[in-house]
């Protein structure tokens, strides 16, 4: 059983660009979370996705957008990056069912660097 | 909305030593509470989830209670080893959409 991983591992971008991370999910899950992590903070849950259509999202602008793939890999796009997008991207994966979410596991996360 | 607080923001604490970590939260509408611990610059290990129907979990020697009434969870530590050193943070759960989590607590434990 492979874990969730994510990659690139750190990434650093200037004000005005766009970035895409990507996250694969642990085998057999078909649910994916994003969340950010600023310095110091907690987790801040952006959105999920399941079997490929977005499902709940938290308070973040429509600049951030996402997509799942058919083998259950998701994207997180920024597009229009500000300084305050600089954190930790953590992505978690876990099986849904019945309308229940099991225990989400994490990836390692994406470090982003905005100058 | 939800917010979740974790006190205190840091602790440290000489090798051997029992320890308590605190989390509250404001609205007792929850599916679960999770605790996680955070190696720097890594990723989220859940350590213990409980349920809302539960009062506590344990594993080894971390221990976790949850007083949904009062929006309590405590997670206790026995015999901390350096290893431990590490941000603690608990999240609740409100639905099948996300988790909340508090700020954490970053953990030294001194040999």
């Amino acid at each position: 059983e492979t874990g969730v991983t994510q990659s690139p591992t750190h990434l650093i971008k200037t004000r005005g660009q766009q970035v895409t991370l990507r996250c694969s999910s642990q085998s057999g899950h078909n649910t994916v979370s994003w969340y950010q992590q600023a310095l110091g903070q907690g987790p801040q849950f952006i959105f999920q996705y399941y079997r490929e259509e977005e499902n709940g999202r938290g308070n973040f602008p429509p600049r951030f957008s996402g997509l799942q793939f058919p083998n259950y890999s998701s994207e997180l796009n920024v597009n229009a990056l500000e300084l305050d997008d600089s954190a930790l991207y953590l992505c978690a994966s876990s099986f849904k069912t019945g309308g229940r979410v099991d225990t989400q596991y994490f990836g390692p996360g994406t470090r982003l660097t905005v100058l | 909305k939800q917010e979740v607080t974790q006190i205190p923001a840091a602790l440290s604490v000489p090798e051997g030593e029992n320890l308590v970590l605190n989390c509250s939260f404001t609205d007792s509408a929850i599916y679960n509470l999770q605790w996680f611990r955070q190696d720097p610059g890594k990723g989220l290990t859940s350590l213990l989830l409980i349920q809302s129907s539960q009062r506590e979990q344990t594993s080894g020697r971390l221990n976790a209670s949850l007083d949904k009434s009062s929006g309590r969870s405590t997670l206790y530590i026995a015999a901390s080893q350096p290893g431990d050193s590490a941000t603690y943070l608990c999240a609740v759960e409100e639905g099948a959409q996300k988790l909340v989590f508090g700020q954490g607590t970053r953990l030294t434990i001194n040999p």
